[in-house]
């Protein structure tokens, strides 16, 4: 078992609809959750952070986190052309420094 | 700030040669990262410091690879001997980190490395 999962798409959406991503963590003591955007051929950036249980929302986009069932998605509403990008989960394990990354998902926002 | 810098931005090099991947994380950041990203394994933590000392390099494939961070503005990756699975792009990262809660990791602009 993967320590992220994520699916690795492409989801495709039409422009204007919400793009719904998830990912999965295997380590139960997890306490901080990051989702990344990655453009092709650029490094990643960070979009959404998330420590506490529940929904925290950031104009478009909106984060949630269910530590029970070891899950973390992200929301992203009204979807523009622009949102095309690999979104890469991240979990910060017990402990606090080690970062690892899911595989991605790559969606596609069509105009 | 300038963000975090590398250099080269890309290397092309033959197998067996060495290979030296710099970083310059953003100033006042305690924490320094260096992944490896390809398209069939992702992103991979290779290994990271916190205030110069390496933490975990469990992350590091092999032998072949080295990492310093001799002072808080500087740190290099080296391959030696490099090969043709060593291609792949690399990221550096740095953070002001804090031990109890994650925190947010700043990408450079990552170094192409093709090993032929």
């Amino acid at each position: 078992q993967k320590e992220v999962e994520q699916n690795s798409g492409p989801l495709s959406v039409p422009e204007g609809a919400i793009a719904s991503l998830n990912c999965t963590y295997s380590d139960r003591g997890s306490q901080s959750f990051f989702w990344y955007r990655q453009y092709s051929g650029k490094s990643p950036e960070l979009i959404m952070f998330i420590y506490s249980n529940g929904d925290k929302e950031d104009g478009r986009f909106t984060a949630q986190l269910n530590k029970a069932s070891q899950y973390v998605s992200l929301l992203i509403r009204d979807s523009q052309p622009s949102d095309s990008a690999t979104y890469l989960c991240a979990v910060v394990n017990t402990g606090g420094f080690k970062t690892i990354f899911g595989a991605g998902t790559r969606l596609f926002v069509k105009a | 700030d300038a963000g975090v810098i590398q250099s080269p931005r890309h290397e092309v090099t033959e197998m067996g040669q060495e290979v030296t991947l710099r970083c310059k994380p953003i100033s006042g950041h305690n924490s320094l990262f260096w992944y490896r990203q390809t398209m069939m394994r992702g992103l991979e933590l290779l290994i990271y410091f916190n205030n110069n000392v390496p933490i975990d390099d469990s992350g590091m494939p092999e032998d072949r690879f080295s990492a310093k961070m001799p002072n808080a503005s500087f740190s290099t990756l080296k391959i030696q001997p490099s090969e043709p699975r060593d291609s792949a792009v690399y990221f550096c990262a740095s953070t002001l980190a804090f031990q109890v809660l994650g925190y947010e990791q700043y990408f450079g602009p990552g170094t192409r490395l093709t090993v032929t």
